[in-house]
């Protein structure tokens, strides 16, 4: 099975800052990753897929980039409402999920 | 508007069994292949398995295999997931998700609300 590690699993930021997490797979997953966004008690919500599209009404300030087995996530202007946790997923061979990353206020 | 509405979780004892449905409307579900995820209280989140459109293919997470059973009706729009031998660590919110895809990628989106499985005596 394909595993997913993401870095950091914790993060303190302030509004403004440039965040950026990674993703490792176990193996090469070509381009099939994608990136969601989870606030408390709600449904996951897809921010990009493919590794570096981004979802139709997910703002700009959001990107992906890697391919293979590294991957990153970055917040260009990190906003109140993007205080969250986030999620890599791998769509290559079955579905994996990386354990999260916690984005808190500083 | 693209809509995923799970029902049936609830309270049940270790070794009891239990079915999850999700209502899916504003597409035509059976043009999609579809998910199963959960997330124990807390945690982070796990797929559970997957059905393709026409049923052809369906895979399970090793967590899961043997004791749980995806299927869906296409004429109903409905997605089931039939759950036995339930264990304390099958608690969890079980969310279902529609799986998109292009000539180069894969992804879930939407997701339902989810509903809340609590196996507990």
């Amino acid at each position: 099975d394909i595993q997913l590690t993401q870095s950091p699993s914790f993060l303190s930021a302030s509004v403004g800052d440039r965040v950026t997490i990674t993703c490792r797979a176990s193996q090469g997953i070509s381009s099939f990753l994608g990136w969601y966004l989870q606030k408390p008690g709600k449904a996951p919500k897809l921010l990009i897929y493919g590794a570096s599209t981004l979802q139709s009404g997910v703002p700009s300030r959001f990107s992906g980039s890697g391919s293979g087995t590294e991957f990153t996530l970055t917040i260009s202007s990190l906003q109140p409402e993007d205080f969250a946790t986030y999620y890599c997923q791998q769509l290559n061979s079955y579905r994996t999920f990386g354990q999260g990353t916690k984005v808190e206020i500083k | 508007e693209m809509q995923l509405v799970e029902s049936g979780g609830t309270l049940v004892q270790p070794g009891g069994s239990l079915r999850l449905s999700c209502a899916a409307s504003g597409f035509i579900f059976s043009g999609y292949s579809m998910n199963w995820v959960r997330q124990a209280p807390g945690k982070g989140l796990e797929w559970v398995a997957y059905i393709s459109s026409s049923r052809s293919a369906i895979y399970y997470a090793d967590s899961v295999e043997g004791r749980f059973t995806i299927s869906r009706d296409n004429a109903k729009n409905s997605l089931f997931l039939q759950m036995t031998s339930l264990r304390a660590e099958d608690t969890a919110v079980y969310y279902c998700a529609r799986e998109s895809h292009s000539s180069s990628s894969f992804w879930f989106d939407p997701w339902g609300q989810g509903t809340l499985v609590t196996v507990s005596s």
